[in-house]
């Protein structure tokens, strides 16, 4: 079974509008992180917002909050205010605490953001 | 800032030669790892070291091997590339396992086997 799942492969959104990304988890494990990467053209992947699995407060970074839902193991990404630099494939990672500093990483969503 | 450098972006090999992509970590990270990376599929790990000399194979280490003399050099050899083997590769280091610490990736290398 997938680990991690974005049932999204492709999105466009206008800008300055908000857009959630999905990502459904799978995991047994009762300590486990979860963490969004952004990846634009250029190839490198930049770290944007992290969730534990113990934390009770959403995590928001900037324009960036994770709309975590553990019951239903679901970490969405909400990105407000989309700007053209936006532009980008989105991963969802997690980190299983029982794996050690392993990540496994779903197959991307890609958002292009229209002017 | 952390640095994780690829000796090279982009590489174009013919099938049956012996390939290496190096990685080196400015940031003296006890963890380095290797992923592939191909469309629809995300990153997957092929293999990971938590110390020198040190490796454990990721989820598809088939046809890969690594080596870490150094702690700051983790280096992924293809022993005979294959078509099969065309794809981006990252690299990524971290510190030792702590809950909020992200990996560190490098700007990856688009590999072309021929």
């Amino acid at each position: 079974a997938q680990k991690i799942t974005q049932t999204q492969p492709g999105m466009f959104v206008q800008e300055k509008e908000a857009v959630t990304l999905d990502c459904t988890y799978d995991t047994s494990d009762q300590s486990y992180g979860l963490f969004w990467y952004k990846q634009p053209s250029s190839g490198e992947m930049i770290f944007l917002i992290y969730q534990g699995s113990y934390d009770e407060q959403n995590a928001t970074e900037g324009r960036y909050s994770l709309n975590f839902q553990k019951a239903r193991k679901s970490a969405n990404l909400v990105i407000s205010a989309s700007q053209l630099g936006d532009s980008a494939m989105y991963f969802c990672a997690m980190r299983e605490e029982a794996a050690g500093n392993k990540l496994t990483f779903g197959g991307g969503t890609r958002v292009l953001v229209k002017p | 800032d952390v640095k994780v450098t690829q000796s090279s972006r982009y590489l174009v090999k013919r099938t049956g030669e012996k390939v290496f992509l190096e990685c080196v970590q400015d940031m003296d990270h006890e963890n380095m790892f290797w992923y592939r990376q191909d469309p629809g599929l995300g990153l997957r790990l092929i293999y990971f070291s938590y110390d020198v000399k040190m490796k454990e194979k990721g989820d598809i280490p088939e046809g890969y091997s690594v080596s870490r003399e150094k702690k700051e050099r983790f280096s992924l050899i293809l022993e005979s590339a294959s078509t099969n083997q065309t794809s981006m590769y990252l690299c990524a280091s971290s510190p030792a396992p702590s809950k909020g610490e992200t990996q560190y990736f490098g700007p990856g290398t688009r590999l072309l086997v021929l």
